[in-house]
């Protein structure tokens, strides 16, 4: 099982509407979880990051962790275009981050 | 805001070369890490540094090696540079983890584009 998976997409969203962006992870020791947006051929910004189950909300931008269920989901509400990008799950393995391979996000004009 | 820099955007060099790739980062961070970012195989640990001469190898070291002489300073050296070290690099910084979180968000430069021809 991959430490942490992610569906490579892309993943299509009118723009306007709500993308809901999902990761999976495999150690339950796990404590912090990030989300990165990576823009093609830039490097990876951070966008949120999350310690505590529940929800996490910065502007249009929500984080929701489960570790029950080992799952942590990135929403952006009213997509824009701008939105565009690969988002980066990554969760830390001791004191290092292991990234998901990304999903590919398109906002349909 | 945090800062990371890295010495070029783009660089190309011949097989056999020694090869330099810098980072400086300019918020006193502790920890600083080195990937490789390759189509399909996402970003991959090469070494990471929790201080000032110290170094621990990522999940594929093999071919690389890494200099941390100042705190803000982390270079990524190629010993004898081959085509399959053809990548973009990317450097990134984060203070360091505790108990509770285990590791802070790392903050990266812009990358580097190797190619080795």
């Amino acid at each position: 099982q991959k430490e942490v998976e992610q569906n490579s997409g892309p993943l299509s969203v009118p723009e306007g509407a709500i993308a809901s962006l999902n990761c999976t992870y495999s150690d339950r020791g796990s404590q912090s979880f990030f989300w990165y947006r990576q823009y093609s051929g830039k490097s990876p910004e951070l966008i949120m990051f999350i310690y505590s189950n529940g929800d996490k909300e910065d502007g249009r931008f929500t984080a929701q962790l489960n570790k029950a269920s080992q799952y942590v989901s990135l929403l952006i509400r009213d997509s824009q275009p701008s939105d565009s990008a690969t988002y980066l799950c990554a969760v830390n393995r001791d004191d290092k981050i292991i990234f998901g391979k990304g999903t590919r996000l398109h906002i349909l004009p | 805001d945090v800062k990371v820099t890295q010495s070029s955007r783009y660089l190309v060099k011949r097989t056999g070369e020694k090869v330099f790739l810098e980072c400086v980062q300019d918020m006193d961070h502790e920890n600083m890490f080195w990937y490789r970012q390759d189509p399909g195989l996402g970003l991959r640990l090469i070494y990471f540094s929790y201080d000032v001469k110290m170094k621990e190898k990522g999940d594929i070291p093999e071919g690389y090696s890494v200099s941390r002489e100042k705190k803000e300073r982390f270079s990524l050296i190629l010993e004898s540079a081959s085509t399959n070290q053809t990548s973009m690099y990317l450097c990134a910084s984060s203070p360091r983890g505790g108990e509770e979180v285990g590791s802070y968000e790392q903050y990266f430069g812009p990358g580097t584009r190797l190619t080795v021809t």
